[in-house]
């Protein structure tokens, strides 16, 4: 099992410019989420899906969209990216179909690196 | 006050040497603590959890939770090179407005 896969790895943008990360995971999980880490302030949340076809705001959507169409895809879309939008991204997968409700073990990608001049 | 407080770092420890790590947090409502670790340029990965008080071994590695005193701890023995990494502390509230929170992270390096 390769678990959770993100694409690509590393990116560099112009301000303005649109883009859309990747997110793959073979688990057969039923929730995933979006986090960006940046130094000093940990990992935030920025949106969340329990199931294929929902969605969920976390704590740092703004800037961003997703999409599950499929149970095993999630993807983050940067719709006109910014400066502040520089980070590195990580997608997690957990098995339940209830985010937080319980406790829910995440596994993470190893992250997307983006830097948006 | 921030929810999760974490000891910014960095940390620096000799090859055998027992390591505290420890976060405090201000939401009585956590229920489950978890710690990860992330090595440089990884996604985090699940260490340990613990649900509510008390204390947890896994080989090395002992996790303490105190809910009366809203702190956590990870406690690493007989510390090797192979622990360097950053490691996070997480905490859930599964309740009304369940979230998940992560501290900031600090960043231990064990040195031979």
């Amino acid at each position: 099992n390769a678990g959770v896969t993100q694409t690509p790895k590393f990116q560099v943008l112009k301000t303005g410019q649109s883009m859309t990360l990747q997110c793959a995971q073979d688990m057969n999980h039923n929730s995933m989420y979006w986090y960006r880490q940046d130094p000093g302030m940990g990992l935030r949340l920025i949106y969340y899906s329990a199931s294929e076809g929902t969605t969920d705001k976390g704590e740092v959507p703004d800037g961003y969209n997703v999409s599950r169409l499929k149970k095993q895809n999630f993807l983050l879309g940067l719709e006109s990216a910014a400066p502040s939008q520089t980070s590195v991204y990580f997608c997690a997968s957990s098995y339940l179909d209830q985010a937080w409700s319980s406790y829910n073990e995440q596994f993470f990608g190893p992250g997307t690196r983006l830097t948006v001049l | 006050q921030k929810e999760v407080e974490q000891d910014p770092g960095p940390l620096s420890v000799p090859e055998g040497a027992i390591v505290s790590l420890n976060c405090t947090y201000s939401n009585s409502a956590f229920q489950y603590f978890m710690w990860y670790r992330q090595y440089s340029r990884k996604g985090p990965e699940l260490l340990m959890y613990t649900y509510s008080s008390g204390n947890k071994e896994d080989g090395r590695f002992t996790a303490q939770v105190d809910k009366s005193s809203k702190y956590i701890s990870l406690f690493i023995r007989d510390s090797q090179p192979s622990d360097s990494a950053t490691y996070l502390c997480a905490m859930l509230n599964t309740g009304a407005n369940s979230k998940l929170t992560f501290g900031k992270g600090i960043t231990l390096s064990v040195r031979p």
